[in-house]
């Protein structure tokens, strides 16, 4: 069985300091890591996919990842209180089926 | 470009009415997924489509609920003798299913609201 491990939170982060969202995955073959971010009441919004061992920035988001460890996290520098929001990992691409097996996303609060 | 549309936005239905929710994925794009979401919950997988086909229903709750696509585009996930549980958001999202890494990526429709009294 698949499975995607994820604090639900809340993680709670001052205004202006970096937030650690953490994932952990269970199969060593998937080769597609996505980050979504679910602001209360709106649907999910991809913000950042990452396909190879290593470090990807996008503005103020750096996704890890490190299949070895099967562990992918993203950091957000400067939090803004926007930020504030369900921060959700997936992750696919062993198969043909182009599901993404999902977690449970972390909540987190960017305090002013 | 056109993202995923859903409708309606919000429904309301008395108990034992049937509904149907509509979505219309991203042009281009083969697979179409149905997720549903309760309150505070995370996305729990319905059903997912590969053109026109279904490889995996295993989601549905019961055979109250169904779903097809046809022309490899719209698809309609219809509720039969709706329940108080059913009451969630339901989410549709399509991705491209080709041959790229890209292919994997998601993206999600506004969602349909639904409520049964």
């Amino acid at each position: 069985q698949k499975e995607v491990e994820q604090n639900s939170g809340p993680l709670s982060v001052p205004e202006g300091a970096i937030a650690s969202l953490n994932c952990t995955y269970s199969d060593r073959v998937s080769q597609s890591f996505f980050w979504y971010r679910q602001y209360s009441g709106k649907s999910p919004e991809l913000i950042m996919s990452i396909y190879s061992n290593g470090d990807k920035e996008d503005g103020r988001f750096t996704a890890q990842l490190n299949k070895a460890s099967q562990y992918v996290s993203l950091l957000i520098r400067d939090s803004q209180p926007s930020d504030s929001a369900t921060y959700l990992c997936a992750f696919g691409g062993t198969d043909s089926n182009y599901q993404l097996i999902w977690g449970a996303g972390t909540k987190l609060i960017i305090k002013p | 470009g056109a993202g995923v549309s859903q409708s309606p936005s919000n429904k309301v239905t008395e108990k034992g009415k049937d509904v149907e929710l509509r979505c219309d994925p991203i042009s281009g794009h083969t697979a179409l997924y149905w997720y549903r979401q309760s309150l505070g919950q995370g996305l729990e997988f319905l059903i997912y489509f590969q053109g026109n086909s279904a490889p995996d229903k295993s989601g549905l709750p019961s055979d109250r609920f169904s779903a097809e696509r046809t022309g490899g585009s719209v698809s309609t996930l219809t509720i039969q003798r709706t329940q108080q549980e059913d009451s969630a958001v339901y989410l549709c999202a399509s991705s491209l299913a080709g041959g790229r890494q890209s292919s994997y990526e998601q993206y999600f429709g506004p969602g349909t609201r639904l409520t049964v009294t």
